[in-house]
């Protein structure tokens, strides 16, 4: 079963640190890797997509990057703000999937920007 | 502006009475999913269509049904809602095709006592 973990389940920094948020998942053979924002109440807001073909994407602040051979992704998070503080989800499109074109998700990093 | 609209948004009802949640979007996209988000759980894929008159069961369709008889609109129905149905739910739509971004609604919280 195609599976998406993430690491740590919740962490809190000072503000202004950079930091790693860590998304592993089971099957390399994946079409892409989306991760989310979501705010307390709210939906999920989309941050970054990285088709399987490529190695990072990156907008302002955030980075993100796709090991497939490893089964890895990170999100970098420079000079954090205390309005990053969400929880942050990774998500898979499985090649395989059985919800075709579906998202299979982590369960997300709860993070919180300390002022 | 490009949205995913869910309706309602709350809901507290009682086990057994039909209820209807409803989901549209304005991007003209092909692809429509629900997804159920419970504590613990993650998100999980309910049921999806690939375009007008096509769907097919997601990893958790049972004890809901939905339909797509319009590019737009793509309601999910809870039949006999049972108190395991309690969750916050949401839509989402993107553009056919591997490595379309998906867009989410703001998700509809149920109570089903």
């Amino acid at each position: 079963k195609q599976e998406v973990t993430q690491i740590p389940a919740a962490l809190s920094v000072p503000e202004g640190e950079n930091l790693v948020l860590n998304c592993s998942f089971t099957d390399s053979a994946i079409y892409n890797l989306q991760w989310f924002r979501q705010d307390p109440g709210k939906g999920l807001t989309s941050l970054l997509l990285i088709q399987s073909s490529q190695r990072e994407q990156t907008s302002g602040r955030l980075n993100a990057s796709l090991d497939k051979s490893s089964g890895r992704s990170t999100l970098y998070i420079a000079a954090s703000q205390p309005g990053d503080s969400a929880t942050y989800l990774c998500a898979a499109e499985f090649t395989s999937g059985g919800g075709a074109d579906g998202l299979t998700f982590g369960k997300g990093t709860h993070l919180i920007i300390q002022p | 502006e490009a949205q995913v609209t869910q309706n309602p948004r709350y809901l507290i009802t009682v086990t057994g009475k039909k209820l209807t949640v409803t989901c549209s979007q304005n991007m003209n996209h092909e692809y429509m999913s629900w997804y159920r988000q419970d504590p613990g759980l993650g998100l999980r894929q309910i049921y999806y269509s690939m375009n007008v008159e096509v769907t097919d069961k997601g990893d958790v369709p049972e004890g809901y049904k939905v339909s797509r008889k319009e590019k737009r609109n793509f309601p999910l129905i809870l039949e006999s809602p049972s108190p395991n149905q309690t969750s916050l739910y949401f839509c989402a739509s993107s553009r056919r095709g591997s490595g379309q971004p998906q867009h989410f609604g703001d998700g509809t919280r149920l109570s089903i006592l």
